[in-house]
């Protein structure tokens, strides 16, 4: 069970938009900036926002971050099939000292 | 551009000590947190640790018993070390660099625990 909590799984069609969630605490979300990564099979993680709502430049704006208290968000307009990864998001836990990640949210572009 | 690559053991008897160096190529050894993550099959990601050049490490509590990271900056290495392996520790292991809006990682070392 991880301390950052995500939806197992989320859909929506192809030029959509979808929400993923992630709820922690104000040890972690609500203390602390968060990350937020894609994963392809048998690829490693890669960062998608940063700093709650930051963009490497690489990245498309059609990826997004928001963060309202102990809860963040991230968006992601103009759904395309090749979208469809596992999501986790990721932050410091002031309390623990560690790197949380959540359980990681899989997309599916219907 | 910084490039991370896992060297591990591949194969760790259980209650033995699971070894794994990162060579860092491109990039400086004292901008970034270097990482080491793991998955297991079809799971999550999870943190085993982190180091900074001014030698400062974090653990995850629930392996901070176990487990040791060192920093050799003269060879651009950092490595884990995990005693009293189980069939638990199975996973894939990265190597990961980063700070603020940069991460780097490299391509995973499966590590398996068997006898």
């Amino acid at each position: 069970q991880s301390v950052l909590t995500q939806p197992p799984s989320v859909s929506a069609a192809p030029g959509q938009k979808v929400s993923i969630s992630c709820s922690g605490s104000s040890s972690n979300i609500g203390d602390n900036y968060v990350s937020w990564f894609q994963q392809f099979p048998e690829t490693a993680p890669k960062l998608l926002i940063y700093d709650d709502n930051k963009r490497p430049s690489e990245i498309p704006d059609r990826f997004s971050g928001s963060k309202s208290g102990t809860s963040a968000t991230l968006g992601i307009t103009g759904l395309q099939t090749g979208d469809e990864a596992d999501y986790y998001c990721g932050t410091w836990d002031s309390s623990l000292s560690a790197w949380l990640f959540g359980g990681g949210t899989k997309l599916t572009v219907l | 551009q910084v490039q991370l690559q896992e060297s591990g053991p591949g194969l760790v008897k259980p209650s033995e000590t699971l070894s794994l160096a990162c060579t860092v190529s491109g990039g400086s050894m004292t901008s970034y947190f270097w990482s080491v993550i793991r998955q297991s099959p079809g799971k999550g990601l999870e943190w085993i640790g982190h180091v900074f050049h001014t030698g400062r490490i974090d653990y995850n509590p629930s392996l901070k018993s176990r487990v040791t990271f060192s920093l050799d900056m003269s060879k651009r290495q950092f490595s884990l070390r995990m005693n009293s392996v189980t069939a638990a520790d199975s996973a894939l292991y990265y190597c990961a660099g980063g700070q603020g809006g940069e991460s780097y990682w490299g391509q995973g070392t499966l590590v398996t625990v068997s006898s």
